[in-house]
């Protein structure tokens, strides 16, 4: 079946320290993967994707992901958060021939001053 | 550019009634969209997928006939809920992808639905 793991439903980190949020999906094939946020009562903003070439994906707000094929997996990094990072994290996988996302569980983010 | 507009944000609606959303591509057409429900501090889950001038394919477990999508036109979706109940209480997400070019779908700001 197909599926997205966030392992983590909620990480506190401090302001300025990284941030890694974990990702494994179970796909047939090799899908799109997208890390979305989410603020509270807000709609979805991407952060980053991932369709094909260089696995080391930057995205907006410094955010980075690494795709792993081997390990079925799309971490998400950020060296040093911002307390406006604080907000819901979603990772997403869509297949290559429609689009349709499947999205994890979500992890909460939240950063001590 | 990649604008995809949702209406309204917030609606009450008591129940029994029939309440409409709309998701609107600003600057591009869409000929697929989806529509996505999150429950409160829940994920998003995929309810259907609407193709242009087509009946919209339904996740398993969706009624279609309590959830009607109508994509008559190449920037406009609507989903409406018949017969709403408080169960049906949520948060609806649209997204749209861009008919042309290898690009994922672009995602509306969502309606908080609440059935009273």
């Amino acid at each position: 079946a197909q599926s997205v793991t966030q392992p983590d439903i909620h990480i506190t980190v401090s302001e300025g320290a990284s941030l890694e949020l974990r990702c494994n999906y179970s796909y047939g094939a090799t899908p799109y993967l997208f890390w979305y946020v989410q603020s509270p009562g807000q709609g979805l903003q991407l952060l980053l994707k991932y369709f094909s070439g260089d696995t080391l994906v930057q995205g907006i707000k410094g955010f980075e992901a690494e795709f792993k094929r081997s390990q079925s997996s799309f971490n998400l990094r950020k060296p040093s958060v911002h307390w406006s990072d604080a907000a819901e994290y979603f990772c997403a996988v869509g297949a290559r021939s429609s689009y349709k996302l499947i999205f994890g569980s979500g992890t909460r983010l939240l950063v001590r001053p | 550019g990649a604008v995809v507009s949702q209406h309204p944000s917030w609606v009450i609606c008591k129940s029994g009634t029939s309440v409409k959303i709309e998701c609107r591509s600003l600057d591009f057409q869409a000929t697929t969209m989806f529509w996505y429900r999150q429950f409160p501090k829940q994920s998003l889950m995929l309810m259907a997928t609407s193709n242009e001038g087509s009946k919209a394919t339904y996740e398993q477990g969706v009624e279609k006939d309590k959830f009607l999508i109508n994509h008559a036109s190449l920037t406009l979706s609507t989903l409406t809920v018949t017969s709403a109940h408080p169960e049906d209480s949520s948060f609806y997400i649209c997204s749209a992808k861009p008919g042309q070019g290898n690009t994922e779908a672009f995602f509306g700001q969502g309606t908080r639905l609440t059935v009273v």
